[in-house]
């Protein structure tokens, strides 16, 4: 089966730029959505199509994706963003949705 | 506004049964596939099922195929989800979340809880 990998924590301060990796075999091939989750709540969608924003979401989030990595980047951090964030993607081989492990985002 | 609004769960022993349902409002639910996702406690998202828009086509993680079984109603914008023989690992909150054009999950409901425990 199909499998992602992502770092499980990612620090950064505020004003500044997280990067968050989500590895997967020839992933470039695939099409990955990011979500973020803060505690308590449901997750929401803030990357779809490896680099599309839905209403609503700040500019300051983007994606990328090529080769084996995909990347959430988040520009001009702010506390707010402090919240744990999964990649996924649908594997057609398998017919299944794949989550990616998770990346908790501390701000400092 | 698009809702969804899951409900059914609780606690249940091990081997026991139980019914989740997802109730749909504000879109066409009969024009999308819709998935269930379960996050047990302290751990990522696992996705769980999927069922085409007709109730057609049906995917399984490996984990529950045989045990649980999703299905929907269009004619009341439900899905659910039956899980039978249920396990101590099968204890998380259930999400129904709706499926885009490129696969994401545009909405997600709140989530119900799922107890597995004597």
């Amino acid at each position: 089966s199909y499998v992602l990998t992502q770092p499980p924590s990612v620090s950064v301060a505020p004003g500044k730029t997280a990067r968050i990796t989500c590895g997967g075999n020839n992933i470039g091939s695939k099409t990955v959505q990011w979500y973020q989750q803060k505690p308590g709540q449901a997750p929401v969608l803030v990357i779809y199509y490896d680099k599309d924003r839905p209403s609503g979401i700040p500019e300051r989030f983007s994606g990328s994706n090529s080769e084996n990595t995909a990347t959430l980047t988040i520009s001009r951090v702010e506390a707010g963003d402090e919240a744990d964030y999964y990649c996924h993607v649908w594997d057609s081989s398998s017919d299944h949705h794949v989550f990616g492990g998770g990346t908790k985002l501390t701000v400092l | 506004e698009v809702q969804l609004v899951e409900s059914g769960g609780g606690l249940v022993q091990p081997g026991g049964s139980l019914r989740l349902s997802c109730a749909a409002s504000g879109f066409t639910f009969s024009s999308y596939w819709m998935s269930w996702v379960r996050q047990a406690p302290g751990k990522g998202l696992e996705w769980v099922a999927n069922i085409k828009q007709d109730g057609s086509e049906k995917n399984y993680v490996v984990s529950v195929k045989g045990r649980f079984t999703v299905s929907r109603d269009n004619a009341k914008n439900s899905l659910y989800l039956q899980m039978n023989s249920l396990r101590a690992e099968d204890t998380a909150v259930y999400y129904c979340a709706r499926e885009q054009q490129v696969y994401e999950f545009d909405f997600w409901g709140q989530g119900t809880l799922v107890t597995v425990s004597s």
